[in-house]
């Protein structure tokens, strides 16, 4: 059974830093993996797709990569604004079950 | 824009009171989700559609059941709410089959009292 973990739950950060967000899956038999973003009480905005055979993809200032082999993926945000506190979820697509398998995201808050 | 839309965005019924929520999409896409997200946790999908065929998750409970009466809409009905179905209820859908990239609704929010 697939299972996704984000580590950890919550993150602060001061404005200007840049920062990396984990996850890991234990089943590496993926086809994509999706990065989302979720404001409170809203729901889900993806951010990015990789699919299986890629490493990595890139939308503005941010950047995820994919290293299917270890079971992991991060997502790289530059320069953080506080426009950019959420929680951030990931997500795997696995062929077995044909569904997308969640962690339970990271909330990111940005401080002024 | 082509977009996820989901009515109502809040939804307050009575315990054991039948209620539906309603999703609809411009996307023209083929497959259509369900998933209940309760707080903190990550969503869990009920259902989709693929096209006309119903996927039903095997942990899905029987008060749970959908409709998707052409392309462009589909609808939760809750057959007797309890308390426990106090959710955020997001609707999604991809372009062809579970594996392409979802698109997320707004959500509703469902309150049983």
């Amino acid at each position: 059974k697939q299972e996704v973990t984000q580590i950890p739950a919550a993150l602060s950060v001061p404005e200007g830093e840049n920062l990396v967000l984990n996850c890991s899956f234990t089943d590496s038999a993926i086809y994509n993996l999706q990065w989302f973003r979720q404001d409170p009480g809203k729901g889900l905005t993806s951010l990015l797709l990789i699919q299986s055979s890629q490493r990595e993809q890139t939308s503005g200032r941010l950047n995820a990569s994919l290293d299917k082999s270890s079971g992991r993926s991060t997502l790289y945000i530059a320069a953080s604004q506080p426009g950019d506190s959420a929680t951030y979820l990931c997500a795997v697509f696995t062929g077995a079950n044909s569904k997308l398998t969640f962690g339970k995201g990271i909330t990111l808050s940005v401080r002024p | 824009d082509a977009m996820v839309i989901q009515n109502p965005r809040y939804q307050v019924t009575q315990f054991g009171k039948p209620v539906t929520l309603s999703c609809s999409q411009t996307l023209n896409h083929n497959v259509m989700y369900w998933y209940q997200q309760k707080s903190s946790q990550a969503p869990k999908l009920l259902f989709h559609y693929y096209d006309k065929d119903f996927n039903n998750e095997a942990d899905t409970p029987d008060n749970f059941q959908s409709r998707r009466p052409n392309t462009s809409f589909c609808f939760l009905d809750i057959r007797s709410p309890g308390l426990g179905d106090a959710a955020m209820y997001l609707c999604a859908t991809s372009r062809e089959a579970p594996g392409y990239e979802q698109y997320f609704g707004p959500g509703t929010r469902l309150t049983v009292t």
